[in-house]
């Protein structure tokens, strides 16, 4: 399996644009995140899908954001429209799940490196 | 809230040194503890991943430690090479899929 594909990988946009990023999860992996890298907060937890479901964007920081996940192997984040001040780094991750087996690995895509200027 | 602490944020060690991260959490109730490793500009990289009900986990120069009732980890490198200069992240999932990540520490590995 190649991972967890990210794109695109870079991404300068100006302010007021539209901004989508994609994400496809590894195959058999039915949990996806989508994580925010700042320098100052870190990695934050924006909103996570199980089996395609939304379960929780408590994460998501504004009404600009929104995330989808059609099937099992796409998912997309949206920012319209986007600000300065979210310029940071966006990491997708999946990993496989089952009530049985909730133990499992989290694996990371190489992530999508935005700037709004 | 769950809240995930490492110390130190930066670390310089000389190569050839055995050195140890530490990761705290405040709350004790986890499924499990993962490692990571962060490149400059790129994605996470899985080390090690503890579930609630193990001690330690190992992988060749790589020792992680559990202790749930105390909220912390620990991941011991032993004989430390440069190539080991990267930034080291602690996540624990406390509850169903939902992870916190620490800031993470910064490890440089001097020749």
């Amino acid at each position: 399996d190649a991972g967890v594909i990210q794109s695109p990988r870079h991404e300068v946009t100006e302010m007021g644009q539209e901004v989508t990023l994609r994400c496809k999860p590894i195959s058999g992996h039915n949990s996806l995140f989508w994580y925010r890298q700042t320098m100052m907060r870190g990695l934050e937890l924006l909103i996570y899908f199980n089996n395609n479901v939304p379960i929780d964007d408590s994460g998501m920081p504004e009404d600009r954001f929104s995330a989808k996940m059609p099937n099992a192997s796409f998912s997309t984040l949206k920012i319209q429209p986007s600000e300065p001040r979210d310029s940071a780094v966006y990491f997708c991750a999946s990993t496989g799940n089952s009530f049985l087996r909730m133990n499992t690995e989290a694996f990371f895509g190489q992530g999508t490196r935005l700037t709004v200027v | 809230k769950q809240e995930v602490t490492q110390i130190p944020a930066a670390l310089s060690v000389p190569e050839g040194e055995n050195l140890v991260l530490n990761c705290s959490f405040t709350d004790s109730a986890i499924y499990n503890l993962q490692w990571f490793r962060q490149d400059p500009g790129k994605g996470l990289t899985s080390l090690l991943l503890i579930q609630s009900s193990q001690r330690e986990q190992t992988s060749g120069r790589l020792n992680a430690s559990l202790d749930k009732s105390s909220g912390r980890s620990t991941l011991y490198i032993a004989a430390s090479q440069p190539g080991d200069s990267a930034t080291y992240l602690c996540a624990v999932r406390p509850g169903y899929q939902k992870v916190t990540f620490g800031i993470g520490t910064k490890l440089q590995v001097i020749p």
